[in-house]
């Protein structure tokens, strides 16, 4: 079975830019996640969609980050225009049915985004 | 506020010895905490599991431990490798609710 697909892996951009970061969750997985992991802390929800509906976006800063997930398949995290603090691992996940407690979340390998 | 706290924040262990990581946690109603190991430059992968009336469970050389009254839970790691290097998170589920995570606690293993 494959994994969680992430891309890029990683980027460099200088602030005030515009990035994007692509995620394709493993087949057949309803709930597809985005997180923020900032080195030496743990990862920080920021959308969570059921299949291409957004279930929590309430840590999303949507001044500057949106997502989308228009077939219920791939999803696209941007950022315009980035800050420096915006510089983490941008982690997505997925898992069958976020309805169901025990289901487990997969991640994929993360992109690192370095903001200068 | 639901809430997951891991520590040690890091550990340094030398290769074969056994350690133990500690989470303590505030998320109500419980109903799952599970394990994940974090290599560097990787997502995390779940260890293990543990539901509300489970007080053990192992994985090869990972045993965690849950006790729901006190809201702890703790990871023993046996006979430590190098490849055990990695940070280890703490997370918790409640019914209806997201996925709290805990900062995690970062083990080094040295030859």
């Amino acid at each position: 079975e494959a994994g969680v697909a992430q891309s890029p892996r990683y980027k460099i951009i200088e602030k005030r830019q515009s990035v994007a970061f692509w995620c394709n969750p493993i087949s057949g997985h309803a709930t597809l996640y985005w997180y923020q992991q900032i080195l030496g802390q743990g990862p920080k929800l920021l959308i969570q969609f059921q299949n291409n509906g957004v279930v929590d976006d309430s840590q999303l800063p949507k001044d500057r980050f949106s997502a989308e997930r228009l077939k219920g398949v791939d999803s696209t995290l941007k950022i315009q225009p980035a800050k420096l603090e915006d510089s983490a691992v941008y982690l997505c996940a997925s898992s069958l049915d976020q309805r169901d407690s025990y289901n487990e979340q997969f991640f994929g390998p993360g992109t690192r985004l370095t903001v200068l | 506020k639901n809430q997951v706290e891991q520590s040690p924040q890091s550990l340094i262990i030398l290769e074969g010895k056994n350690c133990t990581l500690q989470c303590n946690y505030t998320v109500s109603p419980f109903s799952n905490l599970r394990w994940y190991k974090q290599d560097t430059g990787r997502g995390p992968v779940s260890l293990t599991i543990m539901t509300f009336s489970e007080n053990t469970k192992s994985n090869g050389r990972y045993t965690a431990t849950l006790d729901a009254d006190t809201k702890q839970s703790s990871l023993h790691i046996t006979a430590s490798q190098l490849s055990d290097s990695a940070s280890y998170i703490c997370v918790v589920r409640g019914y209806g609710q997201n996925f709290v995570f805990g900062p995690g606690t970062r083990l080094s293993v040295l030859p």
